[in-house]
């Protein structure tokens, strides 16, 4: 059964604290994205990789830091640095770049609340 | 700068009519659309998509229009559903760049029965 997985579904930080989110694909994927969704505000992105060791900032990466190591994992760590990390985080992957679609395919989400 | 916009917050449609969602852009490079669809604390699922070269796409009760010159599209559902009410999310990608995709702010559906 291919698709997106994040976990875990609902994280409590404490102010001050860095916290990753997981996101793994078993879509063979080559591209893999993280978004962020606040209230009334579409998905705005955070950090992109379209292969294994490469990664671009998207246009709100102050505050997070991702990794591409292997294809299937593409985790996100929200940092101390990050100065309103409560929100609806989503990652999603597609094929990649080339002339396919490209379509993304999304995990089904993590709330971060910072407490 | 808001590359693809969703002009209208809400929209609310009786069950049976047709829905029209609308989407604008601005960055010409765009050449393919897409559209999603989103329940509460869950992530969106892709409904329907359309490529610069076409100007309509058809899925079932699902059609996507797209005008180029007028940087603009629209997706109509007809007819509505109740199951139809979510978040539905304009999205654009420049092909020849990362095809990353840039989303509108969303139009929140509401079936009425």
């Amino acid at each position: 059964d291919g698709g997106i997985t994040q976990s875990p579904k609902y994280l409590f930080r404490k102010e001050g604290q860095n916290v990753t989110l997981s996101c793994e694909q078993n879509l063979n994927h080559d591209a893999m994205y993280w978004y962020r969704q606040d209230p009334g505000q579409g998905l705005r992105l955070i950090y992109y990789s379209q292969i294994v060791n490469d990664f671009q900032k998207g246009d709100i990466a102050e505050g997070y830091s991702v990794s591409r190591e292997k294809k299937e994992s593409f985790p996100l760590t929200v940092t101390s640095a990050q100065k309103n990390p409560t929100a609806f985080y989503l990652c999603a992957s597609s094929i990649g770049s080339g002339i396919g679609a490209p379509e993304a395919f999304f995990g089904q989400g993590t709330r971060l609340t910072v407490v | 700068d808001q590359q693809v916009k969703q002009n209208s917050p809400s929209l609310s449609v009786q069950e049976g009519r047709i829905s029209i969602l609308n989407c604008d852009y601005t960055n010409s490079m765009f050449d393919y659309f897409l559209w999603y669809k989103k329940y509460p604390a869950e992530g969106p699922t892709f409904l329907i998509s359309i490529s610069s070269i076409k100007d309509k796409n058809e899925d079932g009760r699902f059609t996507v229009f797209l005008n180029k010159s007028a940087k603009h599209l629209s997706l109509h559902i007809v007819p509505s559903q109740p199951g139809d009410s979510a978040v539905y999310f304009c999205a654009a990608s420049d092909r020849q760049g990362a095809q990353k995709l840039v989303f509108g702010q969303g139009t929140r559906l509401t079936i009425n029965p």
